[in-house]
């Protein structure tokens, strides 16, 4: 079984600041990890992804996350947020795909980034 | 490509009345998904479908049916709305990667 836990529910910053997301994982086999943000009344739109490979992933709009395989992390990083980042943001997990089951995300229950001016 | 489409967009519905969520995807992806998105509880596996013809179930599957007949289209139909089906619904589709519609608000009063 996987879980992920998002360790900030709500993170307030203020515009040109950095930024970091906290997600943990656990899971009993090799995982992969996405992060997926949502705006205000809209469906989830992927911003990076690890499947393999470099540990540092980079993503649209200036996004980054490392996977920590050690420390079972995949924290989002940016080094200056815009107003229009304000979003809800998901980590979710799974396995390697399946024959029978495709690629079952585990979501975290989201973190409110909410950039202010 | 339109990606993943779903339809409608809102819909408010009586409790015991029946209705059909659409979904279609237009990348030939063999998996499909149907999830919703209660506030602060993350997104819930409803159903899911491995190619046409082939559905199980997810975490929350209770109160709600689906039916695979192409690879493009992957309906979620509840029978007999509750008050507690009241969410949003995201349809997705896959290969390695999960690609989300746009979402269907519902309410049931």
């Amino acid at each position: 079984a996987q879980s992920v836990t998002q360790l900030d529910s709500q993170v307030p910053v203020f515009e040109e600041a950095p930024v970091e997301l906290r997600c943990n994982y656990s899971s009993s086999v090799s995982v992969y990890l996405f992060w997926y943000v949502q705006y205000p009344n809209q469906g989830l739109q992927l911003l990076l992804k690890y499947l393999s490979g470099s540990t540092l992933v980079k993503g649209i709009n200036g996004f980054e996350a490392e996977f920590n395989k050690s420390q079972t992390s995949f924290h989002l990083r940016k080094p200056s947020v815009h107003i229009s980042d304000t979003a809800e943001y998901f980590c979710a997990v799974s396995g390697p795909r399946e024959e029978t089951s495709g690629s079952r995300l585990t979501f975290g229950e989201g973190t409110q980034l909410t950039v202010n001016p | 490509n339109a990606g993943v489409t779903q339809t409608p967009k809102f819909r408010i519905l009586k409790i015991g009345q029946s209705m059909t969520l659409q979904c279609t995807q237009d990348m030939n992806h063999n998996y499909m998904y149907w999830y919703r998105q209660d506030p602060g509880m993350g997104l819930k596996l409803i159903y899911y479908s491995v190619g046409a013809g082939i559905t199980d179930k997810g975490e929350v599957p209770n109160g709600y049916n689906v039916s695979r007949s192409t690879t493009e289209d992957f309906p979620l139909r509840l029978e007999l709305a509750a008050p507690s089906q009241t969410s949003v619904y995201f349809c997705a589709s896959s290969l390695d990667t999960q690609y989300f519609g746009p979402g269907t608000r519902l309410t049931v009063l």
